[in-house]
């Protein structure tokens, strides 16, 4: 069964920085694209981030590029989400979520149950 | 970016209907449409992937068509645990963006 257990999200103070894992399993991970997906609560869905199957392309939402960096550890099958300066309106529900053996033109077809990331002080 | 507009934000619906969402992109993004379903407190899941494929083990009763910049997502025959948000989503081009959703609820 293809699972993903996201954690590392918590409590943090604004400007604070945090990072968040994603354990993959039940696919060989390394053969695809991944991507973060984010929530604020009692709001829709914003798509944050995706990295190809090598690490080597990555891509950003407006709101996070310069401060969140993308990246995957293809050995120990886990994908990663450094955020820095964070803000209050970072404040949601982090889902990691598989995509297709191509950065491009993929659905994101499975996704993990989420961390929650709380910015405040 | 590409913005995404669906239609109705919510849905008031009895059991056993027919309803039908609409999602309308700001430019073209040819077939590169998914739908997703979420209920409270649930990791959203994927219904619809290049605008008209249904994911593996969803239901027939769910189905896509459009394409271009219009797309809909009709649900026939409604159940109770068919009540949820759904959303539409653009993977055409980054950064990919999502419709603000529509909540369907039970009249």
């Amino acid at each position: 069964e293809v699972q993903m257990l996201e954690s590392g999200g918590g409590l943090v103070q604004p400007g604070g920085s945090l990072r968040l894992s994603c354990a993959a399993s039940g696919f060989t991970f390394s053969s695809y694209a991944m991507n973060w997906v984010r929530q604020a609560p009692g709001k829709g869905l914003e798509w944050v981030s995706g990295i190809s199957i090598s690490g080597g392309t990555t891509y950003y939402g407006d709101s996070v590029k310069g401060r969140f960096t993308i990246s995957r550890d293809n050995s120990k099958n886990t994908l990663y989400l450094q955020m820095n300066s964070l803000r209050a309106e970072d404040t949601a529900i982090y889902y990691c979520a598989k995509s297709g053996t191509s950065i491009y033109y993929y659905v994101m077809d499975v996704w993990g149950q989420g961390t929650t990331v709380t910015v405040s002080s | 970016d590409i913005q995404m507009t669906q239609s109705p934000s919510s849905l008031s619906a009895s059991v056993g209907d027919r309803v039908t969402i609409t999602c309308r992109a700001s430019q073209g993004i040819s077939k590169y449409l998914a739908w997703f379903q979420q209920k409270p407190g649930k990791a959203p899941k994927s219904l619809i992937f290049d605008a008209s494929t249904l994911q593996s083990g969803v239901p027939s009763k769910f189905s896509g068509s459009g394409s271009g910049t219009d797309f809909t997502l009709t649900i026939s025959s409604l159940q109770p645990e068919d009540f949820a948000t759904y959303y539409c989503q653009q993977y055409n081009s980054y950064p990919y963006t999502f419709g603000q959703g529509t909540k369907l609820e039970i009249k």
